[in-house]
């Protein structure tokens, strides 16, 4: 079946505006994470949804960003007044409910803010 | 201290040999343990989990953990070009099968000479 998917590939922007990621899990998975890789460093957590609603927000940097999951499905990262320092690949993962924890990540999308 | 180090690398082996990747976390409560795969440019991809003290073998891949000592480490047998990557650690610190963050290491660069 489908893996993960996440739009755009790229994104580049500059300093101050607003961006929206997307990421689209795989189907049936009911918890969706976002991440954060800076180059040269592992992922970094940002929010963890199970279902609709936001169970663990305590990643997110600052009140700039944001995410949302209003169906329990595709789920869009939001990022308000971007900076230089926002720049990294942002990964999305789902997984299914029960059983192994094994997180599917998406291919990414890499933010330049310019 | 980090939650999880990975500080051996980069790892350079001929082709044919052993690579050993290690890791290490500080978190006692840590349930469960993963090793990603991540070619340049591409999202992490789940080589092997492990839950329990010992080690747990699948094809060239052996994942070791102690948990009295906080270590858990990656083997690879037989080592091809192609496994040349950079592999990440993660650690989650809750029980199996249920939903929590990963957190990873900075990974280790893993490179096999033909």
């Amino acid at each position: 079946g489908a893996g993960v998917s996440q739009t755009p590939s790229n994104k580049v922007t500059e300093k101050g505006k607003y961006v929206e990621l997307r990421c689209d899990p795989i189907s049936g998975h009911t918890a969706l994470y976002w991440y954060r890789q800076s180059l040269g460093q592992g992922p970094e957590f940002l929010i963890y949804f199970q279902g609709t609603g936001a169970a663990d927000d305590s990643g997110l940097p600052n009140d700039r960003f944001f995410a949302v999951r209003p169906e329990g499905s595709v789920s869009t990262l939001k990022i308000q007044r971007t900076e230089r320092g926002d720049s990294a690949v942002y990964l999305c993962a789902s997984r299914s409910s029960g059983g192994a924890d094994t997180q599917y990540f998406g291919p990414g999308t890499r933010l330049t803010v310019l | 201290q980090k939650e999880v180090e990975q500080n051996s690398g980069p790892l350079s082996v001929p082709e044919g040999a052993i690579a050993s990747l290690n890791c290490t976390y500080s978190d006692r409560g840590s349930q469960s343990f993963f090793w990603y795969r991540q070619y340049s440019g591409k999202s992490p991809e789940l080589i092997m989990f492990i839950y329990s003290n010992g080690d747990k073998e699948d094809g060239r891949f052996t994942a070791q953990l102690n948990k009295a000592s906080q270590y858990v480490s990656l083997l690879i047998r037989d080592s091809q070009p192609s496994d040349s990557a950079t592999y990440l650690c993660a650690v989650n610190t809750k029980p199996t099968g249920a939903n929590s963050k990963l957190t990873f290491g900075k990974g280790i660069t893993l490179s096999v000479r033909p």
